[in-house]
């Protein structure tokens, strides 16, 4: 079925360096995404989530990038700290149902100093 | 104030038995979530509710599992007959609603699940 999915598994980044999550998603129909990290034995906390009629957001050091003719979205972490080591999972709504996110199988960051 | 809290934290079983997770979702929420999340892997939906009812089950896994909400509130996933492939981390989020509009999903700690 359709699914979202994440170009890189692993992502090793040397502190102070901006980083780049990519994810791809195949359903037109779903009108959210979400960014989550997720640090070891906790559960997922929200980093920032766009709207369809949006193509791009800020938060505090990220930024959300999407891009509905190719069905991307990206995560962008200026200046990565090594707190920001963890896994990141984005996810979708895909619209048939509403509350329902599905998830991609996440990319691990790896902060290097 | 306080967050999503689950409980317990950790729980070992034999296989066959049954287990019961508790979900208590920050306060005012009216939706809350259900998801499973096996060693290494993404998060699985498995059933919310909106209130007291839950208008989406599709995925739940089988008919051993099955989830209740009382009271607006605090939620209990049950397990029947617990098999070693249900081992996994089972994660409760909760999330208030605004006209319907899809809104953050606020996640709790999350209950180990290790089936003997």
């Amino acid at each position: 079925g359709e699914s979202v999915g994440l170009h890189l598994p692993t992502l090793s980044v040397q502190e102070g360096d901006n980083s780049i999550i990519n994810c791809a998603y195949s359903n037109s129909a779903s009108d959210y995404f979400i960014w989550y990290k997720q640090e070891s034995g906790k559960g997922p906390q929200f980093i920032i989530d766009i709207r369809s009629n949006m193509d791009k957001r800020q938060g505090q050091r990220v930024t959300v990038l999407l891009n509905k003719t190719v069905k991307h979205l990206s995560l962008q972490i200026a200046a990565t700290q090594p707190g920001d080591s963890a896994v990141y999972f984005c996810a979708e709504n895909l619209g048939d149902s509403w509350g329902k996110l599905q998830f991609g199988a996440g990319t691990q960051v790896v902060v290097t100093p | 104030g306080a967050g999503v809290s689950q409980s317990p934290s950790n729980k070992v079983t034999e296989k066959g038995k049954d287990v019961e997770l508790r979900c208590d979702p920050i306060s005012g929420h009216t939706a809350l979530y259900w998801y499973r999340q096996s060693l290494g892997q993404g998060l699985e939906f498995l059933i919310y509710f909106q209130g007291n009812s839950a208008p989406d089950k599709s995925g739940l896994p089988s008919d051993r599992f099955s989830a209740e909400r009382t009271g607006g509130s605090v939620s209990t996933l049950t397990i029947q007959r617990t098999q070693q492939e249900d081992s996994a981390v089972y994660l409760c989020a909760s999330s208030p609603v605004y006209s319907g509009v899809y809104n953050e999903q606020f996640f709790g700690p999350g209950t180990r699940l290790t089936v003997l």
